[in-house]
């Protein structure tokens, strides 16, 4: 497809269970970025990649948040244990190079912990 | 740090009224500032951006202009439609070693027919 990817589009998990969401990047796009986004608020941000380089992840709310980008390309956000208040849409962009280029934002996954 | 301002929603205007929502920023240097729009049931899109001061931007009839002297990015359309209903998020970005986008706290439009 022409766009970012995420899957799943919905997840709801138990308290203490771990999740894992992906993000397909549009190809070929360097840049990739994590955004956490509560019920009515704007997006915040996670953590970013540069190719297989995370080179900042001081978004990341816990050490229960986890993030990977293996091989430059797909991206997995793992969330450990979750909790209430973990709730929220998890959005992921792409953009063509660091710098001036657009980020591409994908629909989201709307996880919600029971 | 870096933090973004918009007016708090919803707002509710007729069609064919003007819009205005507000949007201040706070940063060191000089960001690229940006509107996002969040149609129902949709991801976000880039709705308009400006990157540096005195620009415009501008896409589907909305507006905003980059002013650097009241830190600020209004935008602006003169004419609504019921299409427009969304929510409409005010936001920067920083150019340096991460791209990050600080988001606002999004307002809600509502245009009643």
């Amino acid at each position: 497809g022409a766009g970012v990817s995420q899957s799943p589009r919905y997840k709801v998990a138990k308290r203490g269970q771990d999740v894992a969401l992906r993000c397909d990047p549009i190809s070929g796009h360097v840049s990739l970025f994590w955004y956490q986004q509560a019920l009515g608020q704007g997006p915040e941000f996670l953590t970013y990649f540069q190719n297989e380089a995370q080179l900042d992840k001081s978004g990341l709310p816990s050490d229960r948040f986890f993030a990977e980008r293996p091989e430059g390309s797909v991206s997995t956000l793992k969330i450990q244990r979750t909790q209430q208040e973990d709730s929220a849409v998890y959005l992921c962009a792409s953009s063509l190079r660091q710098g001036v280029s657009e980020q591409y934002f994908g629909p989201g996954t709307r996880l919600t912990v029971t | 740090g870096d933090s973004v301002t918009q007016m708090e929603g919803p707002v509710t205007l007729s069609e064919e009224a003007f819009l205005t929502i507000n949007c201040t920023y706070t940063a060191t240097g000089y960001p690229s500032l940006f509107w996002y729009v969040q149609y129902p049931g949709e991801g976000l899109q880039l709705l308009l951006k400006a990157t540096k001061a005195d620009d415009k931007g501008s896409n589907k009839g909305f507006e905003a202009t980059y002013r650097k002297e009241t830190t600020s990015f209004h935008l602006e359309k003169g004419s609504v439609q019921v299409s427009d209903s969304a929510v409409y998020f005010c936001a920067l970005r920083k150019v340096n070693r991460d791209d990050k986008i600080i988001f606002g706290k999004g307002t809600r439009l509502h245009i009643l027919p």
